[in-house]
This record gives C-alpha cells, sequence and structure tokens, in this order.
C-alpha cells in the first residue's frame, strides 16, 4: 500500500538513449510534480500537473517530456539522455499546491 | 533568482540540541517547509510554518520571522536516527517550492 511509487528504482543507460519513468499515487492527490536531485543534493522541480494539466514547466530541456493519463500517474519521457542527466529523479503528489508533499522512493538514473 | 541558504554540515552529540538556521530570499512566499531526507531516501515531511512564531512537535520545533526572511529548525533530544539531510524549502505559491542545498546532520555517540 505504497503511497507514491517509482519504477524503475535504478537505471542505468548509455548516452543517446531514451528512457521513462513511471511514477503513480494511490492518495488521490490532485498536484503530481517531478524533482531532478543532483550529486550536489539541491532539489529542483522540473514539472507540475494539477489534475492532468501541466501548471509547472521550469526550465528543463525539451528533451524532457512529463505525460499524466490520469491524475493518479504522472511519467517522465527523455529524450537522447546525456552524461548531465544523471541524477536521482523524485516524483511527489500533494492535495492542492500548499500542502505537504509525499514523495516516492526515487528513481536514480546513470547515463554512461 | 531564488536564495535559500542553510549551512552544509552540523555536528552535535546525542541528547544534545542543534539548531539549522535557513534564510531566503524568494519572488513569493506563502510558507517555508522543513523536510528529514536519510541518505537514499525519499525527503519526508516534517513542519510547515505559515505564520510568524514557533510551532512545536514533539522533538523538533519550527520558527519562522517572515521579515526577517528566517527559519531555523530546532532538534531536541538527539537520536542516532536523526542524522540526515534537513532541507529548508520556501513555497512560493502556485504550486513552486524551492528547495535550499539541505543541511547534513550527523550525530555522534
Amino acid at each position: 500500500d505504497t503511497a507514491v511509487s517509482q519504477t524503475p528504482k535504478y537505471l542505468v543507460t548509455q548516452m543517446g538513449n531514451d528512457k521513462s519513468i513511471k511514477c503513480e499515487q494511490n492518495l488521490g492527490h490532485d498536484t503530481m510534480y517531478w524533482y531532478k536531485q543532483d550529486s550536489k543534493k539541491f532539489l529542483k522541480i522540473m514539472f507540475s500537473y494539477n489534475n492532468k494539466e501541466l501548471i509547472i514547466n521550469e526550465t528543463v530541456p525539451n528533451r524532457f517530456s512529463p505525460k499524466s493519463p490520469d491524475k493518479a500517474h504522472l511519467n517522465l519521457h527523455i529524450n537522447s539522455l546525456e552524461l548531465g542527466d544523471s541524477a536521482v529523479y523524485f516524483c511527489a503528489s500533494s492535495q492542492g499546491g500548499v500542502e505537504e508533499q509525499y514523495f516516492g522512493p526515487g528513481t536514480r538514473l546513470t547515463v554512461t | 533568482g531564488q536564495n535559500i541558504d542553510q549551512p552544509t554540515e552540523m555536528t552535535a552529540t546525542e541528547g544534545a540540541i542543534v539548531q539549522i538556521n535557513c534564510t531566503y530570499q524568494t519572488s513569493g512566499f506563502n510558507g517555508l517547509f522543513w523536510y528529514q531526507q536519510h541518505a537514499g531516501e525519499a525527503p519526508t515531511f516534517l513542519s510547515y510554518n505559515v505564520l510568524d512564531g514557533l510551532e512545536e512537535k514533539g522533538r523538533f520545533s519550527s520558527f519562522l520571522s517572515r521579515s526577517k526572511g528566517y527559519s531555523y529548525l530546532l532538534l531536541k533530544e538527539l537520536q542516532m536516527k536523526d542524522s540526515a539531510s534537513y532541507l529548508c524549502a520556501v513555497d512560493r505559491n502556485d504550486y513552486k517550492l524551492s528547495f535550499g542545498a539541505g543541511t547534513t546532520v550527523t550525530v555522534r555517540a
């Protein structure tokens, strides 16, 4: 009965490949997020969806494309992976915008 | 830009008290969150301050001064399991949360 789940937990791939990370929440929340945490531990928001609509799109290369098929799912597709994409990607959800966010376990992406 | 500053590391002894400061300058401010993140794990919510003052929750307390752009997280009666990173995050409004780089707290026996 995990609240926010992500798959895969680890992803190792080569430069130039395309990969996807999936996220699901069973909390009934309206808002979902993608964050990137780099090696210096900075957690930066990438995207946010509210009721399947994109509401935040921070300065992120357009190689990154989020998709929300329904309000319980938010997937992240990355094209033409680069070395600098190596990081831990966290999915999160909240009920509205000012509630606490619940984070998934993270996906550690390593690009070689 | 968004500036959220907190110390990089702090070390304290089991049973002691540690205060983690956070100063911020952001475009937009609704409130301030504190999250705890153990190594290799997801951040988990500790507190959310909207109004000035101190909010206490068990061994953890959080303080906010909006006029000074300042917050702190106070950890009392430190336990070994409190060794973690503590992230200060500003709720900028419109669903945007800006995080500081985190303070790694090491608790020694």
